[in-house]
């Protein structure tokens, strides 16, 4: 049981570049979130997915785009990289919105 | 409690002492909150929750107290060991249509030392 496993770990983008990360999770949850985390700020969320078939702006939005691609799977794109994108990425999931959300390892995206 | 900044609050301890960590909430409408454990290179790991419809929730080794007159939210670890050490956030969230959107504080690191 691998829980929510987040593709790639790490990334280097050069500024205006896109790309797509990947989030899955296997425990049949209902929704998934994409937060980013900046030193000292904490946790933001960027999107979330309350079930299959929505999804919903959350806290910071601008400069991303998701995909609910099934009940498995949250994708994150930045359509045009940029140096303030620059944080760790963590795709969670959990079993109905604001219950208890299981974090992935988080992907490392630095922006050039 | 938490800061305003880049620096996070931080706590040291010794070994086999209780720790109590402390986090200040922003929105008197928040009805659930989390207590989540960072450790370096991994994601947040769920410690225990609380509704407000609770002042105290007890786990393993793990206490959470919330004080809504105040908005204050702690948690208490006792017996605190070397593995305990790590960021630890407090998160709230709002029912209603804004169920799932967790707001985290800023964080505090937990060092233990032997």
């Amino acid at each position: 049981n691998a829980g929510v496993t987040q593709t790639p770990k790490f990334q280097v983008l050069k500024t205006g570049q896109s790309m797509t990360l990947q989030c899955a999770q296997d425990m049949n949850h209902n929704s998934m979130y994409w937060y980013r985390q900046d030193p000292g700020m904490g946790l933001r969320l960027i999107y979330y997915s309350a079930s299959e078939g929505t999804t919903d702006k959350g806290e910071v939005p601008n400069g991303y785009n998701v995909s609910r691609l099934n009940k498995r799977e949250f994708s994150l794109r930045l359509e045009s990289a940029a140096p303030s994108q620059t944080s760790v990425y963590f795709c969670a999931s959990s079993v109905l919105i604001n219950t208890e959300a299981f974090f992935g390892q988080g992907t490392r995206l630095t922006v050039v | 409690g938490e800061s305003v900044g880049l620096h996070l609050p931080t706590l040291s301890v010794q070994e086999g002492d209780n720790s109590i960590i402390n986090c200040a909430y922003s929105n008197s409408a928040s009805d659930y909150f989390i207590w989540y454990k960072q450790e370096s290179g991994k994601g947040p790991q769920f410690i225990i929750d609380i509704r407000s419809n609770m002042d105290k929730r007890q786990g393993q080794r793990v206490t959470v107290l919330l004080n809504k007159t105040v908005k204050h939210l702690s948690l208490q670890i006792a017996a605190t060991q070397p593995g305990d050490s790590a960021v630890y956030f407090c998160a709230e969230t709002i029912g209603g249509t804004s169920y799932g959107k967790l707001t985290f504080g800023q964080g505090t690191i937990l060092t233990v030392h032997p």
